[in-house]
Protein backbone atom coordinates (compact mmCIF):
# COMPACT_ATOMS: atom_id res chain seq x y z
CA UNK A 1 0.00 0.00 0.00
CA UNK A 2 1.83 3.68 -0.77
CA UNK A 3 1.87 5.47 2.23
CA UNK A 4 3.55 8.21 3.75
CA UNK A 5 4.33 6.85 7.73
CA UNK A 6 5.47 9.25 10.96
CA UNK A 7 6.15 8.20 13.99
CA UNK A 8 5.35 8.41 16.77
CA UNK A 9 2.34 9.51 16.10
CA UNK A 10 1.21 11.13 20.03
CA UNK A 11 4.26 12.86 21.76
CA UNK A 12 4.48 14.57 24.92
CA UNK A 13 8.10 16.30 25.54
CA UNK A 14 9.37 18.75 28.34
CA UNK A 15 11.37 22.39 27.15
CA UNK A 16 14.41 21.80 26.06
CA UNK A 17 14.85 17.92 25.29
CA UNK A 18 15.47 17.16 21.70
CA UNK A 19 13.24 14.68 19.73
CA UNK A 20 12.86 13.47 16.37
CA UNK A 21 10.03 12.56 14.65
CA UNK A 22 10.53 10.05 11.45
CA UNK A 23 8.73 10.38 8.07
CA UNK A 24 8.90 7.82 5.67
CA UNK A 25 7.74 7.12 2.37
CA UNK A 26 7.18 4.07 -0.26
CA UNK A 27 6.24 5.51 -3.36
CA UNK A 28 9.82 6.35 -4.60
CA UNK A 29 9.05 10.25 -4.18
CA UNK A 30 11.55 13.26 -5.41
CA UNK A 31 9.87 15.88 -2.83
CA UNK A 32 9.01 15.60 0.61
CA UNK A 33 8.39 18.67 3.03
CA UNK A 34 7.17 18.99 6.98
CA UNK A 35 4.31 20.92 7.93
CA UNK A 36 2.85 22.35 10.73
CA UNK A 37 -1.07 23.30 11.65
CA UNK A 38 -2.14 25.57 13.97
CA UNK A 39 -5.64 26.78 14.55
CA UNK A 40 -6.04 29.69 12.63
CA UNK A 41 -2.78 29.98 10.65
CA UNK A 42 -3.59 26.70 8.99
CA UNK A 43 -0.69 24.15 7.29
CA UNK A 44 2.60 25.80 7.32
CA UNK A 45 5.75 24.66 5.57
CA UNK A 46 8.73 24.00 7.63
CA UNK A 47 11.14 22.53 5.68
CA UNK A 48 11.16 20.79 1.80
CA UNK A 49 13.66 18.07 -0.09
CA UNK A 50 13.65 18.07 -3.31
CA UNK A 51 15.91 14.51 -3.10
CA UNK A 52 18.56 13.11 -1.16
CA UNK A 53 21.28 15.48 0.40
CA UNK A 54 18.84 18.94 -1.21
CA UNK A 55 16.47 20.54 1.74
CA UNK A 56 15.67 24.17 1.79
CA UNK A 57 13.97 26.13 4.77
CA UNK A 58 9.90 26.64 3.95
CA UNK A 59 8.04 29.80 5.48
CA UNK A 60 8.71 28.85 9.54
CA UNK A 61 11.96 26.83 9.57
CA UNK A 62 12.85 28.63 12.81
CA UNK A 63 13.86 26.02 15.96
CA UNK A 64 13.90 22.49 13.33
CA UNK A 65 16.14 20.63 11.76
CA UNK A 66 15.95 18.15 8.98
CA UNK A 67 17.76 15.44 6.74
CA UNK A 68 17.50 13.45 3.77
CA UNK A 69 20.50 10.92 3.60
CA UNK A 70 17.64 8.24 2.00
CA UNK A 71 14.86 8.97 -0.59
CA UNK A 72 12.60 7.17 1.44
CA UNK A 73 13.07 9.41 4.82
CA UNK A 74 12.86 12.30 6.00
CA UNK A 75 13.18 13.13 9.88
CA UNK A 76 12.05 16.25 11.19
CA UNK A 77 14.67 17.00 14.32
CA UNK A 78 13.85 19.53 17.13
CA UNK A 79 16.87 20.54 19.27
CA UNK A 80 15.80 22.18 21.76
CA UNK A 81 11.69 21.98 21.68
CA UNK A 82 10.00 24.74 23.01
CA UNK A 83 6.48 25.73 24.52
CA UNK A 84 5.24 27.46 20.93
CA UNK A 85 5.83 24.62 19.02
CA UNK A 86 3.22 22.67 20.75
CA UNK A 87 1.12 22.04 17.41
CA UNK A 88 0.25 19.21 14.68
CA UNK A 89 2.93 18.36 12.36
CA UNK A 90 2.76 16.63 8.78
CA UNK A 91 5.16 14.97 6.68
CA UNK A 92 4.06 15.06 2.78
CA UNK A 93 5.78 13.41 -0.02
CA UNK A 94 4.82 13.88 -3.84
CA UNK A 95 6.66 12.34 -6.98
CA UNK A 96 7.09 15.66 -9.05
CA UNK A 97 6.43 19.61 -9.01
CA UNK A 98 2.76 20.22 -9.77
CA UNK A 99 1.56 16.53 -8.69
CA UNK A 100 -0.60 16.25 -5.55
CA UNK A 101 0.96 15.53 -2.34
CA UNK A 102 0.03 12.71 -0.25
CA UNK A 103 0.50 13.51 3.27
CA UNK A 104 1.27 10.97 6.74
CA UNK A 105 -1.17 10.75 9.47
CA UNK A 106 0.20 13.34 11.60
CA UNK A 107 2.13 13.99 14.47
CA UNK A 108 0.56 15.67 17.96
CA UNK A 109 3.58 17.38 19.70
CA UNK A 110 2.74 18.92 22.96
CA UNK A 111 5.96 20.66 24.67
CA UNK A 112 5.38 21.38 28.16
CA UNK B 1 -2.59 40.38 1.99
CA UNK B 2 -2.05 37.15 2.67
CA UNK B 3 -0.42 34.47 -0.15
CA UNK B 4 -4.01 32.38 -0.24
CA UNK B 5 -7.08 33.53 1.45
CA UNK B 6 -10.62 31.79 1.85
CA UNK B 7 -12.97 32.77 3.87
CA UNK B 8 -13.27 30.49 6.98
CA UNK B 9 -16.82 29.77 7.60
CA UNK B 10 -18.46 27.82 8.73
CA UNK B 11 -21.26 27.25 6.54
CA UNK B 12 -24.23 25.22 7.47
CA UNK B 13 -25.79 23.81 4.61
CA UNK B 14 -28.93 21.44 4.34
CA UNK B 15 -28.31 18.20 2.66
CA UNK B 16 -28.95 18.73 -0.81
CA UNK B 17 -27.94 21.85 -1.33
CA UNK B 18 -25.68 23.48 -3.77
CA UNK B 19 -22.45 25.08 -2.24
CA UNK B 20 -19.57 27.22 -3.56
CA UNK B 21 -16.19 28.13 -1.94
CA UNK B 22 -13.66 30.65 -3.42
CA UNK B 23 -10.34 31.02 -2.86
CA UNK B 24 -8.07 34.35 -4.05
CA UNK B 25 -4.30 34.03 -4.07
CA UNK B 26 -1.71 36.63 -4.71
CA UNK B 27 0.96 35.84 -6.95
CA UNK B 28 0.28 35.89 -10.25
CA UNK B 29 2.81 33.65 -11.23
CA UNK B 30 1.35 30.86 -9.30
CA UNK B 31 1.01 27.86 -11.76
CA UNK B 32 -0.48 24.57 -9.84
CA UNK B 33 -4.07 24.77 -7.91
CA UNK B 34 -5.01 22.03 -5.50
CA UNK B 35 -8.51 21.36 -3.49
CA UNK B 36 -7.71 19.10 -0.76
CA UNK B 37 -9.68 18.03 2.00
CA UNK B 38 -9.48 17.48 5.52
CA UNK B 39 -11.58 15.72 8.15
CA UNK B 40 -11.68 16.76 11.88
CA UNK B 41 -7.65 17.36 12.50
CA UNK B 42 -6.97 13.86 10.19
CA UNK B 43 -4.35 14.42 7.19
CA UNK B 44 -5.15 16.74 3.99
CA UNK B 45 -6.54 14.69 1.13
CA UNK B 46 -6.61 15.87 -2.53
CA UNK B 47 -10.01 16.62 -3.42
CA UNK B 48 -9.16 17.52 -7.35
CA UNK B 49 -6.46 20.01 -8.86
CA UNK B 50 -8.24 22.70 -10.59
CA UNK B 51 -6.87 23.33 -14.35
CA UNK B 52 -7.67 26.30 -16.57
CA UNK B 53 -10.40 25.00 -18.40
CA UNK B 54 -12.20 23.77 -15.44
CA UNK B 55 -12.81 20.25 -14.57
CA UNK B 56 -15.27 18.67 -12.83
CA UNK B 57 -15.45 15.43 -10.63
CA UNK B 58 -18.77 13.84 -9.69
CA UNK B 59 -20.49 16.19 -7.60
CA UNK B 60 -17.51 18.29 -7.38
CA UNK B 61 -16.47 21.19 -10.04
CA UNK B 62 -13.21 23.06 -9.83
CA UNK B 63 -12.76 26.29 -11.79
CA UNK B 64 -9.32 28.71 -12.10
CA UNK B 65 -9.86 32.07 -13.15
CA UNK B 66 -6.00 33.93 -13.61
CA UNK B 67 -7.10 37.08 -14.58
CA UNK B 68 -8.97 37.91 -11.27
CA UNK B 69 -6.55 34.97 -9.76
CA UNK B 70 -9.06 33.30 -7.60
CA UNK B 71 -10.29 28.72 -7.84
CA UNK B 72 -13.55 28.38 -6.84
CA UNK B 73 -15.01 24.58 -6.15
CA UNK B 74 -19.06 23.52 -6.00
CA UNK B 75 -20.14 20.72 -4.65
CA UNK B 76 -23.74 20.00 -6.06
CA UNK B 77 -26.26 18.01 -4.22
CA UNK B 78 -24.41 17.85 -0.88
CA UNK B 79 -23.83 15.47 1.66
CA UNK B 80 -23.49 14.31 5.05
CA UNK B 81 -20.19 13.14 4.29
CA UNK B 82 -19.26 16.04 2.51
CA UNK B 83 -18.81 17.94 6.00
CA UNK B 84 -15.14 18.41 6.27
CA UNK B 85 -12.55 21.66 6.24
CA UNK B 86 -11.92 22.39 2.26
CA UNK B 87 -8.14 23.66 1.82
CA UNK B 88 -7.16 25.86 -1.50
CA UNK B 89 -3.57 25.09 -2.08
CA UNK B 90 -1.61 27.64 -4.90
CA UNK B 91 2.20 26.31 -5.86
CA UNK B 92 4.54 29.26 -6.96
CA UNK B 93 6.38 27.67 -9.12
CA UNK B 94 9.00 25.93 -6.74
CA UNK B 95 8.50 23.17 -4.08
CA UNK B 96 6.61 25.77 -2.26
CA UNK B 97 3.31 25.23 -1.46
CA UNK B 98 0.80 27.75 -0.07
CA UNK B 99 -2.26 26.78 1.86
CA UNK B 100 -5.64 28.74 2.73
CA UNK B 101 -6.54 28.28 6.07
CA UNK B 102 -9.90 26.28 5.06
CA UNK B 103 -13.38 26.67 4.78
CA UNK B 104 -15.16 25.00 7.27
CA UNK B 105 -18.75 23.07 5.96
CA UNK B 106 -21.21 21.35 8.01
CA UNK B 107 -23.86 19.27 6.05
CA UNK B 108 -27.16 19.62 8.04
CA UNK B 109 -30.19 16.65 7.87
Amino acid sequence: EAQVTQNPRYLITVTGKKLTVTCSQNMNHEYMSWYRQDPGLGLRQIYYSMNVEVTDKGDVPEGYKVSRKEKRNFPLILESPSPNQTSLYFCASRRYRGETQYFGPGTRLLVL
Amino acid sequence: RKEVEQDPGPFNVPEGATVAFNCTYSNSASQSFFWYRQDCRKEPKLLMSVYSSGNEDGRFTAQLNRASQYISLLIRDSKLSDSATYLCVVEFGNEKLTFGTGTRLTIIP
